[in-house]
């Protein structure tokens, strides 16, 4: 089945820890995205990478890395940085397209971290 | 700074009763304009992309418009499958900024 696969679907934190939160995407999509979701809040954007070994911070991006060493994996790292981890995080994945049309993002199924 | 603002927060339906829901942007240079559906716990699930003003869409129940300034979703007898929370979202550059969302319940 084409899509992206978030794991793992629920992780705990303790405090001190950083934790990864992995995205795979078999869409052969070019750019990929992570966003932050708060209950009853909309979604913020914290990392995104339009290639491989390229990526933009978002508006969140404070205590969060990532990497994007291949095309398909877009890995996220929680850092004890951050102070307020828990949350729902939705990794994306969209299609580079060239021109005045808007490129449209496909999302995965979300992993939610607590803090513990 | 693009914006995108919601409305209602929520609504409440009966089943069968048609609605729209709103979604007002301020962008500058709109690539999209993307509707999405979430149920708890879950990814948004695309519903739509609108390009330019004028333009509309469906897909069942629902249809989708766009203006220059806002887009409405409206949903046309509405079943209780129908119940999640509708985000609207627009993109200007490679990225998307989203709206709070519609909680959308619809009663048997």
């Amino acid at each position: 089945d084409g899509g992206i696969t978030q794991s793992p679907k629920y992780l705990f934190r303790k405090e001190g820890q950083n934790v990864t939160l992995s995205c795979e995407q078999n869409l052969n999509h070019d750019a990929m995205y992570w966003y932050r979701q708060d209950p009853g809040q909309g979604l913020r954007l914290i990392y995104y990478s339009q290639i491989v070994n390229d990526f933009q911070k978002g508006d969140i991006a404070e205590g969060y890395s990532v990497s994007r060493e291949k095309k398909e994996s877009f890995p996220l790292t929680v850092t004890s940085a951050q102070k307020n981890p828990t949350a729902f995080y939705l990794c994306a994945s969209s299609p580079t397209r060239q021109g005045a049309g808007g490129n449209t993002i496909y999302f995965g199924e979300g992993s939610w971290l607590t803090v513990v | 700074e693009d914006q995108v603002t919601q409305s209602p927060e929520a609504l409440r339906l009966q089943e069968g009763e048609s609605s729209s829901l709103n979604c007002s942007y301020t962008v500058s240079g709109l690539r999209g304009l993307f509707w999405y559906r979430q149920d708890p716990g879950k990814g948004p699930e695309f519903l739509f992309t609108l390009y330019s003003a004028g333009e509309e869409k469906e897909k069942e129940r629902l249809k989708a418009t766009l203006t220059k300034k806002e887009s409405f979703l409206h949903i046309t007898a509405p079943k209780p499958e129908d119940s999640a929370t509708y985000l609207c979202a627009v993109q200007a550059q490679i990225r998307l900024t989203f709206g709070e969302g519609t909680q959308l319940t619809v009663n048997p």
